[in-house]
């Protein structure tokens, strides 16, 4: 029972290239989040999966964009990576009923150079 | 738009002291949520608060909510080493699924 799993971990990437953040999930949860976290930032919304074939901006959407690929699989896609992107992005889950707490995945430490 | 503050942002204390870390939102909201992360770590969840007066403790950590002040609290009792972290509030915007985190307060614990 893995929970929250994130791919790749590490991440080196050049200006300009793509690449796309896997997040997959296990605890049949409907609602996805994706996160980036930076010094004295917290951690800021990108984008958000309220349940299957639904997403919405967060407070940060702009150079990503996202797929929930079904109820267990929401990525996260960076078209022409810049490197105000380097950051550590965490992928979370949560039931989909309101009330209930997120569970985080590892993260992907992500470096745009 | 929801916004969510923490202060202080860094706290350093001695062990056995006590200290508290306020959480201020800016819209109407009754969740709030208290994670834990250390250092190199993701988050983990400590507390759901899900009602205006609502209380939770466990061991030396205690929150509260009140949603009348939009104002959150964790209090540190007799602060220990491993209590060392970065801790992190959150809230749903109202009527959504949409989780804001503040800043996140540092927090360490020295001998």
């Amino acid at each position: 029972n893995a929970g929250v799993t994130q791919t790749p971990k590490f991440q080196v990437l050049k200006t300009g290239q793509s690449m796309t953040l896997q997040c997959a999930q296990d605890m049949n949860h409907n609602s996805m989040y994706w996160y980036r976290q930076d010094p004295g930032m917290g951690l800021r919304l990108i984008y958000y999966s309220a349940s299957e074939g639904t997403t919405d901006k967060g407070e940060v959407p702009n150079g990503y964009n996202v797929s929930r690929l079904n109820k267990r699989e929401f990525s996260l896609r960076l078209e022409s990576a810049a490197p105000s992107q380097t950051s550590v992005y965490f992928c979370a889950v949560r039931q989909g009923t309101l009330n209930t707490e997120a569970f985080f995945g590892q993260g992907t430490r992500l470096t745009v150079v | 738009e929801l916004k969510v503050e923490q202060n202080p942002l860094f706290l350093s204390m001695q062990e056995g002291k006590n200290y508290t870390i306020y959480c201020n939102y800016s819209t109407t909201s009754d969740r709030l949520y208290w994670y834990r992360q250390d250092p190199g770590k993701s988050l983990e969840s400590l507390f759901v608060l899900l009602s205006n007066g609502a209380v939770k403790q466990e061991g030396r950590l205690m929150a509260s909510l009140d949603t009348k002040a939009r104002l959150s609290t964790l209090h540190i009792t007799a602060a220990v080493h491993d209590l060392s972290a970065t801790y992190f509030c959150a809230v749903d915007e109202k009527g959504a699924q949409k989780l804001v985190f503040g800043q996140g307060t540092r927090l360490t614990i020295n001998p």
